[in-house]
């Protein structure tokens, strides 16, 4: 039973545009969500956090917005870019585990 | 800058084989953590350490094992490698469930 869900394999998105990758929970108990983001033949990266305390953290082009309302949370990329290329992974945690329970990821292509 | 090291990049194994996976990282975590990463699967959890010496498995743990003797060093063992196990391996380490930080990964082919 997947507890966070990304329903979308892969996303083109044309350079400059906007990029909005979604992901989905069911597990009301999580607090605490994280976009990594990974390029081929390398481990996945540290993009971006955002507690249930929160629905937006913003970082420079990136934008996380959570509706626990709906468990749903969204990563936007604004300008989109060709080093934005990559596999994104959603991921979530509660309070009380050691662990994340990550989605399958979301293969995001930039064209020029 | 925190430091995960994994000790091959590239490994190429025959079935049956022994297989370590070495991983080491510098930060002084408590916990790490061994995935694998198959394309549409996303990041499936094998076997995670929370101190020196203890282990719990993952969602995968069969056909493998681990070992944590010393905080910074945990190692993933293929008692007897399959060609299923062909895969993207990913050591990480964390202080918190809130952040995990990864190596570079160990991409394994089984022949």
């Amino acid at each position: 039973d997947q507890q966070v869900k990304q329903n979308s394999p892969s996303l083109s998105v044309q350079e400059g545009r906007i990029s909005i990758l979604n992901c989905d929970y069911t597990n009301s108990m999580f607090d605490y969500f994280l976009w990594y983001k990974k390029y081929p033949a390398e481990g996945p990266t540290f993009l971006i956090s955002i507690s249930s305390i929160k629905d937006k953290n913003e970082d420079g082009r990136f934008t996380v917005f959570l509706n626990k309302s709906a468990k749903h949370l969204s990563l936007h990329i604004v300008p989109s870019q060709p080093g934005d290329s990559a596999v994104y992974f959603c991921a979530a945690s509660e309070d009380s585990n050691y662990q994340l329970i990550w989605g399958a990821g979301t293969k995001l292509i930039i064209k020029p | 800058d925190v430091k995960v090291t994994q000790s091959s990049r590239y490994l190429v194994k025959r079935t049956g084989e022994k297989v370590f996976l070495e991983c080491v990282q510098d930060m002084d975590h408590e916990n790490m953590f061994w995935y694998r990463q198959d394309p549409g699967l996303g990041l499936r959890l094998i076997y995670f350490s929370y101190d020196v010496k203890m282990k719990e498995k993952g969602d995968i743990p069969e056909g493998y094992s681990v070992s944590r003797e010393k905080k910074e060093r945990f190692s993933l063992i293929l008692e007897s490698a399959s060609t299923n196990q062909t895969s993207m391996y990913l050591c990480a380490s964390s202080l918190s469930g809130r952040a995990v930080y990864f190596g570079p990964g160990t991409r394994l082919t089984v022949t």
